[in-house]
C-alpha cells in the first residue's frame, strides 16, 4: 500500500519570502505522479503542481516548484515570494500508473499562514 | 477544475434520512471519482466509476452508501440512514482518461447530518 507523509502540520512565512513544504512517500511501484493540492478557506480543492516520476526536471509553475528526489522518496514544495493568498491548506497526493484509475491517496496536510 | 459541478454545496439532513450528492465531471471527462473529507483531516478516496460501471468501491463504506454514473446524467453519490459521522466534505473529481492523468476536484458537497 502506498503512503503519503506530510510532517509539518503547520507552517507560517512572512510576506515575499520563500517557504518549502515537505512530503515523502512510500511505494514499490516505479512509475507514478505525485501532485501538490492547495485548499484556501473556500474549501476547494486547487493542483497546484504535479510531476511525473520518470521525469528526472523538476516541475515549476510561476512561484512555485518541487524538488523531486526519486531515491528517498521525498517531494517537496518550494513557494517562492509568498503572497497573502497563499494562505492554505497544502496537500501532497500520489498516484500510480494503473490502466483500472487514478485514484489519489493524500498525506494530511500542511497548513501555510502567509503573514503581512 | 471550476468544470466539475457539485450539487449541491451544502446539505443539512436528520439522523436517518437520505443524503443525495451530485456531480457533473468536466466536459469530455469519462472518470469520476468521490473523496470524503472529514474534519481536520485529508481526502480519503472512496470510489472510481466511469460510465454505468463502478470500477473501484474499495473505500466506500460497506453500509448505507452507493454511487453511479449512469449513462446519461451526473454521478451520484447516495447515503442512506445518514448518522452524524457522515458529516463530511464530499468531492467529486474527473480525469479524461485513467492511468496517471491529472485529476480535477470541484468545489464540495458540504453534508451536515443533525
Amino acid at each position: 500500500a502506498q503512503t503519503v507523509t506530510q510532517s509539518q502540520p503547520e507552517m507560517s512565512v512572512q510576506e515575499a519570502e520563500t517557504v518549502t513544504l515537505s512530503c515523502t512517500y512510500d511505494t514499490s511501484e516505479n512509475n507514478y505522479y505525485l501532485f501538490w493540492y492547495k485548499q484556501p478557506p473556500s474549501r476547494q480543492m486547487i493542483l497546484v503542481i504535479r510531476q511525473e516520476a520518470y521525469k528526472q526536471q523538476n516541475a515549476t509553475e510561476n512561484r512555485f516548484s518541487v524538488n523531486f528526489q526519486k531515491a528517498a522518496k521525498s517531494f517537496s514544495l518550494k513557494i517562492s515570494d509568498s503572497q497573502l493568498g497563499d494562505t492554505a491548506m497544502y496537500f501532497c497526493a500520489f498516484t500510480t500508473w494503473e490502466t483500472s484509475g487514478s485514484r489519489l491517496t493524500f498525506g494530511e496536510g500542511t497548513q501555510l499562514t502567509v503573514n503581512p | 477544475n471550476a468544470g466539475v459541478m457539485q450539487n449541491p454545496r451544502h446539505l443539512v439532513r436528520r439522523r436517518g434520512q437520505e443524503a443525495r450528492l451530485r456531480c457533473s465531471p468536466m466536459k469530455g471527462h469519462s472518470h469520476v471519482y468521490w473523496y470524503r473529507q472529514l474534519p481536520e483531516e485529508g481526502l480519503k478516496f472512496m470510489v472510481y466509476l466511469q460510465k454505468e460501471n463502478i470500477i473501484d468501491e474499495s473505500g466506500m463504506p460497506k453500509e448505507r452508501f452507493s454511487a453511479e454514473f449512469p449513462k446519461e446524467g451526473p454521478s451520484i453519490l447516495r447515503i442512506q440512514q445518514v448518522v452524524r459521522g457522515d458529516s463530511a466534505a464530499y468531492f467529486c473529481a474527473s480525469s479524461p482518461r485513467s492511468a496517471g492523468n491529472t485529476i480535477y476536484f470541484g468545489e464540495g458537497s458540504w453534508l451536515t447530518v443533525v
